[in-house]
């Protein structure tokens, strides 16, 4: 079984601050989505990464896919009150679209 | 993108009573997913509904808790048999359109 490790698994900060969320696996993926999650919604896909060392930046959010292809990790600068929410990472293996999901990081910024 | 819509959003059920959720696109897919999320616990896919043919269910699942219909490109049910408490959860449809995979509101089942 392939398994996505999230760290922290919450995380409570003022706004203004950084912070990072990590999505740690022992397999490695072809490609690795991070999603939102808001209460009473569905997750919404945010970024995806294929390329190992890949950096993507979405306004104040950067993601990293790592080297291995087994890592990644959401940096967000400045965060802001509508920051909150779950944010999940999910790897994709091959052209199936079956995604294996990490337990999550839920974020509150507290204004 | 995609938009979908599932009934009912939300719903309180009895031990060993079923429950139908529904899952509507707002235009046709070929490849639609059921996903449970329970309670501090990831999204585990429960099985590919597939129009025309049985669905494809992941280990730990099976047909006669989780029965699928796929009626057509558009439209697909999940079924929660027998319930008990343990499969109180979001229920969540999701498609895949270009390369990207869209989700649906879900479902959330509380079972007594």
């Amino acid at each position: 079984t392939q398994l996505l490790e999230q760290s922290p698994q919450f995380l409570s900060i003022q706004e203004g601050e950084n912070l990072t969320v990590y999505c740690n696996s022992s397999s490695v993926f072809s490609s690795l989505q991070w999603y939102r999650q808001e209460p009473g919604e569905g997750p919404v896909l945010l970024v995806t990464v294929v390329t190992g060392g890949e950096v993507k930046k979405l306004k104040r959010l950067t993601f990293q896919f790592g080297d291995a292809r087994k890592d990644s990790s959401l940096h967000i600068t400045a965060a802001q009150p509508g920051d909150t929410g779950l944010y999940l990472c999910a790897g994709g293996r091959g052209s199936n679209y079956k995604l294996t999901f990490g337990k999550g990081t839920l974020l509150t910024v507290n204004p | 993108s995609a938009v979908i819509s599932q009934k009912p959003s939300r719903d309180i059920c009895q031990r060993g009573t079923s429950l139908t959720i529904q899952c509507q696109v707002d235009s046709q897919v070929t490849m639609m997913f059921w996903y449970r999320q329970q309670p501090g616990q990831s999204l585990t896919l429960i099985a590919t509904a597939n129009q025309g043919s049985e669905a494809t269910y992941e280990s730990g699942f099976v047909i006669d808790k989780f029965p699928i219909s796929r009626p057509n490109l558009t439209f697909s049910t999940l079924t929660v048999s027998n319930m008990s408490p343990e499969d109180s959860s979001i229920y969540l449809c999701s498609v895949v359109r270009g390369d990207t995979q869209y989700f649906g509101p879900g479902t959330r089942l509380t079972v007594l």
